[in-house]
């Protein structure tokens, strides 16, 4: 099986710009999260989908949001983006996303805002 | 916060030596993870050991946990120069709904050749 494909792997932005990263999850996982990761505040939890529907997220501001699809790929998208936004952005899926359940995560997305 | 700490944040020891790194974390758990980053790459899971285990091996890999003392170890025997990355350990809220992870802060393992 293929594992989690995140895209682009690298991304440069400037301040006030939007961006939309991509994720695809192990084929027959329907749960998919997302965290961020900075050096200064560590891996924080984002969101997670479950059958397109939100089921959990995290104390984000609300310019950082998702959305899942039918196939269970997912996206997330941070808007008016702020220098502090810049982080690596890992994506993770699990089948169900019940609480025993590992995460397979995805190599990430290094975003760069400038 | 409700991130967990870990301890020590970085360790350095020769190849074939025994590697131990710890994490507290605050909350009742459900669950507690272990997982490998190499480099700010993605995460790997290693272990995971359920709020009603005590210890848990895979490998070379040896965890215990103490839900009393709120702490968990990792114990790597026989270290080689492939095991150097960052150590996270990651809970699972017992009263949570999904497998929302709240990671530690991490332990840099080098392992010199």
């Amino acid at each position: 099986k293929a594992g989690v494909t995140q895209t682009p792997r690298y991304l440069i932005k400037t301040r006030g710009q939007q961006v939309t990263l991509s994720c695809s999850p192990i084929s027959g996982h329907r749960s998919v999260s997302w965290y961020q990761q900075t050096p200064g505040q560590g891996l924080q939890f984002l969101f997670e989908y479950f059958s397109e529907t939100q089921r959990n997220k995290g104390n984000f501001p609300g310019r950082f949001s998702g959305r899942q699809f039918s196939n269970s790929r997912s996206e997330m998208n941070v808007s008016t983006l702020e220098l502090g936004d810049s982080a690596l952005y890992l994506c993770a899926s699990s089948g169900q996303g019940r609480l025993n359940e590992k995460l397979f995560f995805g190599s990430g997305t290094q975003l760069s805002v400038l | 916060s409700q991130q967990g700490e870990e301890d020590p944040q970085a360790l350095s020891i020769q190849e074939g030596e025994n590697a131990t790194m710890n994490c507290s974390y605050k909350t009742s758990i459900n669950n507690l993870q272990w997982y490998r980053q190499n480099s700010g790459r993605g995460l790997v899971h290693l272990i995971l050991i359920r709020s009603n285990e005590r210890e848990k091996h895979s490998g070379r890999l040896r965890v215990t946990l103490d839900t009393s003392k709120k702490s968990s170890s990792l114990l790597i025997t026989a270290s080689r120069a492939a095991d150097t990355a960052s150590y996270f350990c990651a809970t699972v809220w017992d009263g949570g709904a999904t497998n929302k992870l709240i990671f530690g802060t991490g332990t840099l393992l080098a392992v010199q050749p």
